[in-house]
């Protein structure tokens, strides 16, 4: 059983604020690495796929790196807006399967 | 375009009982993995699905089954209910098989609640 760890489990900040939270992953054998928003009562939504060590992705205010030789991933938002209020979910691919394996999420709360 | 769909939004059984969970995968898509996230939990794969074939199987009992259509639409077959099996259970579609490297695009899920 792959072990793919979040935290925080939760974050409340307020509008304006920057903030990060990790995913941390077996540093062996990785194949990729997503970042899903799942915002509640939608669908999670695709936000990044990293696949090379040192990777960094950025879409918007939202950005990723990716160290897969220590096996962590940093998510980063900049001037949080009450909008990127989500369960933030990365999932882990790696350690001789295809199959992704999901962390339990980052539950993000932006207050006005 | 329609993104991906999945019918019923919510469903009750009883313990013992059988259940079928219907998705249309995203317009071109032709795979369809199926998740089951139960509470506090991650999503875990169940399976995936490509040309009317299970590909790909995650460490669920013959209990769950499923099947795709020619459209490429897939059902999720759970049988013989436990209380165990309430969760939301996830479709996603994607272009190929590639679980790994592929982005896959989910659906809102269904909640099976099992009495």
């Amino acid at each position: 059983i792959l072990n793919v760890e979040q935290s925080p489990q939760s974050l409340h900040v307020q509008e304006g604020d920057s903030t990060n939270f990790t995913c941390s992953f077996p540093s062996s054998n990785f194949y990729a690495l997503h970042w899903y928003r799942w915002e509640t009562a939608k669908s999670p939504e695709a936000l990044f796929v990293m696949t090379l060590n040192g990777d960094e992705k950025k879409k918007g205010r939202i950005s990723a790196t990716l160290n897969t030789k220590e096996g962590y991933s940093y998510l980063y938002i900049k001037g949080s807006q009450p909008e990127d209020s989500a369960t933030y979910l990365c999932a882990f691919s790696g350690g001789g399967s295809y199959i992704p394996t999901f962390g339990r999420g980052t539950s993000l709360i932006v207050h006005p | 375009d329609a993104g991906v769909t999945q019918s019923p939004t919510h469903l009750i059984k009883t313990r013992g009982q059988q259940v079928t969970l219907r998705c249309s995968p995203k317009s071109g898509h032709d795979t369809v993995s199926w998740y089951q996230q139960a509470l506090g939990q991650g999503p875990q794969f169940i399976f995936q699905y490509y040309e009317e074939e299970e590909r790909q199987r995650g460490n669920f009992p013959d209990r769950f089954s499923g099947h795709q259509f020619p459209n490429y639409s897939s059902e999720l077959n759970v049988n013989a209910l436990l209380l165990g099996d309430s969760a939301l259970y996830l479709c996603a579609s994607s272009p190929g098989t590639r679980l790994a490297k592929n982005i896959q695009y989910f659906g809102a899920g269904t909640r099976l609640s099992v009495l």
